[in-house]
């Protein structure tokens, strides 16, 4: 299994560009994750999927969208950058009924 | 504020010391609690877990204590190594994800 995969590993982007983050996971989990990670913070949860065509805000929604097309994929959408979006990103999936959440390896967005 | 909180930011120890990282919560009903090590341009990967009907869990080299007393957690690295060095985060179970600490970073001096 490759586990969790994030495409792509680093992004510059001017502020008003639109992007997605990608999200794949082969392990057959149904609850999938975005975080954001500030420099010498913790994680904070931006939304989540519990499956295929649910999702919910987290902590942290507002400047960002998802999608739960399948079960794999969870992508994250930014429709106007903004500098404050600059941040560390990671996707993290994990199996219903088990706390232990399983994550990639980040994405890392500039927005200039 | 921060519902889940770490003692020191940072920690340095000599190869082959013990290492203890600490780690606070505030909601008393949170039953189950998760460290992570996250190494530099990596994700967060998992180490222990322990749920709130436990007080201490054992691992590979590591042991996590849970204190529900006061409300405190902490992992203990046994002969810690170089490939210890990183970034520690204690998560709690919250409503809809993991609440996350702000992480101690772990620097092992030979």
């Amino acid at each position: 299994n490759a586990g969790v995969t994030q495409t792509p590993k680093f992004r510059i982007l001017k502020i008003g560009q639109s992007m997605t983050l990608q999200c794949t996971q082969d392990m057959n989990h149904n609850y999938m994750y975005w975080y954001r990670q500030d420099p010498g913070m913790g994680l904070k949860l931006i939304y989540y999927s519990v499956g295929a065509g649910i999702t919910d805000k987290g902590e942290v929604p507002n400047g960002y969208n998802v999608s739960r097309s399948t079960t794999e994929d969870f992508p994250l959408r930014l429709e106007l950058a903004a500098p404050s979006q600059t941040s560390v990103y990671f996707c993290a999936s994990s199996l219903i009924g088990e706390e232990t959440q399983y994550f990639g390896p980040g994405t890392r967005l500039l927005v200039l | 504020g921060e519902s889940v909180g770490l003692h020191l930011p940072t920690l340095s120890v000599q190869e082959g010391d013990n290492s203890i990282i600490n780690c606070a919560y505030s909601n008393s009903a949170s039953d189950y609690f998760i460290w992570y090590k996250q190494e530099s341009g990596k994700g967060p990967q998992f180490i222990i877990d322990i749920r709130s009907n436990m007080d201490k869990r054992q691992g590979q080299r590591v042991t996590v204590l849970l204190n529900k007393t006061v409300k405190h957690l902490s992992l203990q690295i046994a002969a810690t190594q170089p490939g210890d060095s990183a970034v520690y985060f204690c998560a709690e179970k919250g409503q809809e994800a993991l609440n996350f600490g702000k992480g101690t970073s772990l620097l092992v001096t030979p």
